[in-house]
């Protein structure tokens, strides 16, 4: 089992859809959460990060981070095409050697 | 520049050949990551660098992979000998911060897309 589980997808919303996209982790010592989205042949940009449990909020996105059961969203609301593209999760944390683990990443396609 | 700047943003080379891959991060930023991302995976810890120095390694897939910053702004990752199996796109992100204090943001390059042949 890898450390950060994600489901590939793909995903297909209509326009105005809310969307859902979840991570799970198995190793308790992460501590920060981080959301990227990659659009095609770019690099990943950071979208949300948050540090301890509950709810993040920054415009069209929700972060939702519950520590005790090991699970992540990220909640797009009023999704537009141009939110189409591969959403990462990304968790973090310092054991004396550098430890940032993507999941695989869930391709989301937003149907006008 | 306002952004990492990776070049080239695609490369061939024949099974054998050596191939070096550019990063130039934001002016200023101290760390320096590289990362490895196959098709339809998330991109994969190689190595990172705090100034000059480079921290961990513990990423690189084999010693025909070797990373250096000397001077503690552009990086090089150089691939000695490439293999099918190195064929991937190769991130470069830079981060202000040293690594272990706090929240740990980065910002990606384009990256490069190598294809061994």
């Amino acid at each position: 089992q890898k450390e950060v589980e994600q489901d590939p997808g793909p995903l297909s919303v209509p326009e105005g859809a809310i969307v859902s996209l979840n991570c799970t982790y198995s190793n308790s010592a992460f501590q920060y959460f981080m959301w990227y989205r990659q659009y095609s042949r770019k690099g990943p940009e950071l979208l949300m990060y948050t540090y301890s449990s509950g709810n993040k909020e920054d415009g069209r996105f929700t972060a939702q981070v519950d520590k005790s059961s090991k699970y992540i969203s990220l909640f797009i609301r009023d999704s537009q095409p141009s939110d189409s593209a591969t959403y990462l999760c990304a968790m973090f944390h310092w054991a004396g050697s550098y430890q940032l683990t993507f999941g695989k990443g869930t391709k989301l396609s937003v149907i006008p | 520049g306002a952004g990492v700047s990776q070049s080239p943003r695609y490369k061939v080379a024949k099974r054998g050949q050596d191939v070096a891959l550019r990063c130039d991060p934001i002016s200023g930023h101290v760390s320096l990551f590289w990362y490895q991302q196959a098709l339809g995976q998330g991109p994969e810890f190689l190595t990172y660098f705090q100034n000059e120095a480079q921290l961990d390694k513990s990423g690189l897939p084999s010693d025909r992979f070797f990373a250096e910053r000397p001077e503690g702004s552009v990086s090089t990752l150089k691939i000695q000998r490439t293999q099918q199996e190195d064929s991937a796109v190769y991130l470069c992100a830079s981060s202000p911060r040293e690594t272990g204090q706090g929240s740990d943001i980065q910002y990606f390059g384009a990256g490069t897309r190598l294809s061994v042949l």
